[in-house]
């Protein structure tokens, strides 16, 4: 059974940070890209950030490229989000997503044929940044 | 960016109706598009990809359609548990963008 279990939320000031960690089991951790979708109080799904199953590429929304950061261990199937400068408008219940369809490579270049499909998500940690 | 509209916003009907989300796209994206159902305060569900095909598990009063920039997703006949938001997703390319839900009510 997959699961994926998100943790490192929390209440921080404008300006701080914060790592948020996302534990997987049940699946081939290494072979799927993962990515963190946010929800803010009220509001819709933004995706914020993935990272293919190898790590060597990662993807930003604009509205966080250049504070926060995506990482994966694929030693300990665990996913993080680094945030940095963190600003109000962070606050938001964070979802850690997987893939659908697994990457795969071949000669040397790894590729993820359906990225940001996703097809489970984890229960989500909230982010506070308030003063 | 790919921008997501869907309609409408909120949608009231009772239980066995059929009931249609209505979600367009700025640009074409093919096929590549999901429907997610959330229910209050749990992550959200996938139910379509690809535009039509209908995840395991997933009921098959649910039903999608559509290519290019239009897209519906259709309740054939609404169920308690159906009172909830639905979302639709573009993975056509990055960002992943998604509309700004329906949320299903009852009359």
């Amino acid at each position: 059974e997959v699961q994926l279990l998100e943790s490192g939320g929390g209440l921080v000031q404008p300006g701080g940070s914060l790592r948020l960690s996302c534990a997987a089991s049940g699946f081939t951790f290494s072979s799927y890209a993962l990515s963190w979708v946010r929800q803010a109080p009220g509001k819709g799904l933004e995706w914020v950030s993935t990272i293919s199953g190898t790590g060597g590429g990662t993807y930003y929304a604009d509205s966080v490229k250049g504070r926060f950061t995506i990482s994966r261990d694929n030693s300990k199937n665990t996913l993080y989000l680094q945030m940095n400068s963190l600003r109000a408008e962070d606050t938001a219940v964070y979802y850690c997503a997987k893939d659908r369809t697994p990457g795969y490579c071949t000669n040397g270049v790894c590729y993820e044929p359906q990225p940001l499909l996703f097809d489970y998500w984890g229960q989500g940690t909230l982010v506070t940044v308030s003063s | 960016d790919i921008q997501m509209t869907q309609s409408p916003s909120t949608l009231s009907a009772s239980v066995g109706d059929r009931v249609t989300i209505t979600c367009r796209a700025s640009q074409s994206i093919s096929s590549w598009l999901a429907w997610y159902q959330q229910k209050p305060g749990k992550a959200p569900k996938l139910l379509i990809y690809d535009a039509s095909t209908l995840e395991s598990g997933v009921p098959s009063r649910f039903s999608g359609s559509g290519s290019g920039t239009e897209f519906t997703l259709t309740i054939s006949s609404l169920q308690p548990d159906d009172f909830v938001t639905y979302y639709c997703q573009q993975y056509n390319s990055y960002p992943g963008t998604f509309g700004q839900g329906t949320k299903v009510e009852i009359k």
